[in-house]
């Protein structure tokens, strides 16, 4: 079982909200760890988002408009990245990321569609 | 401005050795890690490894040790990644990013390297 779980799509219309979720594998307690969030553009590297830990320790990326926020369904032992207000460019693929044994690890990626 | 300016593509056959370069400008060289990130088409994104350009420290994922060398020449602020004994699951972009020591704030990264392994 992969260490984090992402659904490959989903899709959101514009001006409403999406969750994008990351789930952590049985074991691995989400509230230990830094989650790490990158947006993908097609034919593009990715671009560092934010990271979450808990609601006092979260950093956002330099110039990250703040539509986008991490949280955490400890219930679900999931890491969340929370994007509101819809915008057709933030159409885009979403890597979760940790480190897990001595290794950075990503999740397989979801693939926002704004439409 | 901070850029990453990654070496051109590459075509290699089976079983021949990569070495793609990642040239740091706009900030010192030695104050951040370096680390390589690959992806295949269409699929999520596989960290290689990490080094300290300051000290030269290195640490590979596991699925790569033996493979894989990461170096630096910190005078010309350059990161290199070689990568041997190639097979065509190694067909992948190859992107190196920049960030704080010991964060995964990978804030920085390279336009990446098409390594294409085909005989």
């Amino acid at each position: 079982q992969a260490v984090l779980t992402q659904p490959s799509s989903l899709s959101a219309s514009p001006g409403a909200s999406a969750s994008l979720t990351c789930t952590l594998r049985s074991g691995i307690n989400v509230g230990t760890y830094w989650i790490y969030w990158y947006q993908q553009k097609p034919g593009s590297p990715p671009q560092y988002l934010l990271k979450y830990k808990s609601d006092s320790d979260k950093r956002q990326g330099s110039g990250v408009p703040s539509r986008f926020s991490g949280s955490k369904d400890a219930s679900a032992n999931a890491a969340i990245l929370l994007i509101s207000g819809l915008q057709s460019e933030d159409e885009a693929d979403y890597h979760c990321m940790m480190w897990h044994s001595n290794t950075w690890v990503f999740g397989g990626g979801t693939k926002l569609t704004v439409l | 401005q901070v850029q990453l300016v990654q070496s051109g593509a590459e075509v290699k056959k089976p079983g021949a050795s990569v070495k793609v370069s990642c040239k740091a400008s706009g900030y010192t060289f030695t104050s951040y890690d370096i680390n390589w990130v690959r992806q295949a088409t269409g699929q999520g994104l596989e960290w290689l490894g990490w080094m300290n350009p300051n000290t030269g420290n290195t640490g590979y994922a596991q699925k790569f040790q033996g493979r894989v060398t990461m170096t630096r020449s910190t005078s010309i602020s350059t990161a290199y990644l070689e990568l041997t004994s190639l097979r065509s699951e190694d067909t992948a972009v190859y992107y190196c990013a920049s960030n704080p020591p010991e964060t995964g704030d990978f804030n920085y990264w390279g336009q990446g390297t098409l390594v294409t392994v085909s005989s």
